[in-house]
């Protein structure tokens, strides 16, 4: 099974400042058909997880371009421009090039 | 807009077993996979499996292999998931995911399932 270590796991941050979560893989998470399949997602406090970016870099559907995702094989970085207070929660790391996906440990931002 | 959502929370005794039920609209129900995904409380994220909601063939975590069952519904666009033997440590809010390929996009509201004599 893939390993996801994220760092750091507690990230206390300045509004309008950047922020910047690390992900790195056990293996390599690029997928036979090219791609790599490495996801970022947002869980707010009391809420279901919700999908930002999808392979490195991809932002999903309303998610805001203050969010960047980017790295290669298996060092990935999240990035935030401007923190807003919105972006209070958890942000995980999750890989699902192979059965079974795998999640980072999770980093809390904290405003 | 595409939804997915859960069957209401459930209270268990340990050993017993719980059968969650998610219901997709706003797609194709048997476009796309589900997966199915747990939060204990205070945890992280983890994964139990993946059902292909059109053929119905199954990928499940070799931690859950053996106590879990998916299966779908393509008549109701329904997923459920099923868990026997339940532990105390089992108690966790079970979620529901939408599984394109490479990952999951779209979740349920997550169902809080507690396992207590």
């Amino acid at each position: 099974d893939i390993v996801m270590t994220q760092t750091p796991l507690s990230s206390p941050v300045t509004l309008g400042q950047p922020a910047s979560i690390s992900c790195r893989s056990s293996q390599s998470l690029v997928h036979s058909d090219g791609n790599t399949y490495l996801n970022w997602l947002q869980q707010r406090p009391g809420q279901p997880p919700r999908l930002l970016i999808y392979k490195i870099s991809k932002r999903f559907s309303g998610v805001p371009d203050r969010f960047n995702g980017s790295g290669a094989g298996t060092d990935f970085t999240l990035k935030i421009s401007r923190v807003e207070a919105d972006d209070v929660g958890v942000y995980y790391c999750m890989q699902a090039t192979q059965f079974p996906y795998r999640f980072g440990q999770g980093t809390k931002l904290e405003i | 807009q595409v939804q997915l959502v859960q069957s209401g929370a459930e209270v268990k005794k340990p050993g017993a077993s719980v059968k969650v039920s998610c219901k997709a609209s706003g797609y194709i129900f048997t476009t796309y996979g589900i997966s199915w995904l747990r939060q204990a409380p205070g945890q992280g994220l983890e994964w139990m499996g993946w059902i292909n909601a059109n053929k119905g063939n199954t990928h499940y975590s070799e931690k859950f292999q053996g106590r879990v069952t998916m299966t779908t519904d393509t008549s109701t666009s329904t997923a459920y998931m099923d868990l026997r033997s339940l532990r105390s440590d089992d108690t966790a809010v079970y979620y529901c995911a939408r599984n394109p390929w490479g990952g999951v996009d779209y979740w349920g509201q997550g169902t809080l399932v507690t396992v207590s004599s």
